[in-house]
């Protein structure tokens, strides 16, 4: 089985502060791993996603996270949060040896970055 | 990465009727997938629908509240049948997650309210 936990119903941060969202993940095999936003009224956009390779992995708009398997973790991150980065943000995970295409989203975490 | 559109983008319908909706994706893809996002929750996985067979369906969704159909290969529709308030959601087209491209696309969602 698989399943992704995002700890934080909400984080707040003022602007121009580092932003941390927080993601950990259980699979039986080695994980894909995915962030997503979602701006109010839309639809989910694709952030980054963690395959294999460099444990650090950068995506769109500044946004980083940092793949961890002795934690299975997978926490999303960027230096200098803006307002316009408020926003729901969604962690999922995938077993690839599972050979199944469906991922598991976290519940998801709102973000607000305070003026 | 794919372009989706749903139609409507919302609806207000009355309990015990129908809403059939749309999902056109800019691209031909083999597998389309249907989410329900309730209010303050993640992502459920209704159906998967994949050109010139029927859809398989998650635990707990079924053909006859959720009939989907798959026509060609950048087209799909999910009807929500004989609906109650609890219908209530946020519905979501997706492609992706194949091949190459392991992360989703998404659609900007179809915003359903059941009175």
């Amino acid at each position: 089985a698989q399943s992704v936990a995002q700890p934080e119903d909400q984080v707040n941060v003022a602007e121009g502060n580092p932003l941390t969202v927080k993601c950990t993940y259980s699979v039986s095999g080695n994980p894909y791993l995915f962030w997503y936003v979602q701006y109010p009224n839309r639809g989910l956009q694709f952030l980054l996603k963690y395959i294999t390779g460099d444990n650090l992995v950068k995506g769109s708009y500044g946004f980083e996270a940092e793949f961890n398997k002795s934690q299975t973790s997978f926490h999303l991150k960027k230096p200098s949060a803006l307002v316009s980065d408020s926003a729901l943000y969604f962690c999922a995970v995938r077993d690839n040896t599972r050979g199944s295409y469906i991922p598991t989203f976290g519940r998801g975490t709102s973000l607000i970055v305070h003026p | 990465s794919a372009v989706i559109s749903q139609k409507p983008s919302r609806d207000i319908c009355q309990r015990g009727t129908s809403l059939t909706i749309q999902c056109q994706v800019d691209s031909q893809v083999t597998m389309m997938f249907w989410y329900r996002q309730q209010p303050g929750q993640s992502l459920t996985l209704i159906a998967t629908a994949n050109q010139g067979s029927e859809a398989t369906y998650e635990s707990g969704f079924v053909i006859d509240k959720f009939p989907i159909s798959r026509p060609n290969l950048t087209f799909s529709t999910l009807t929500v049948s004989n609906m109650s308030p609890e219908d209530s959601s946020i519905y979501l087209c997706s492609v992706g997650g194949t091949g190459q491209s392991y992360e989703q696309y998404f659609g900007p969602g179809t915003r359903l309210t059941v009175t």
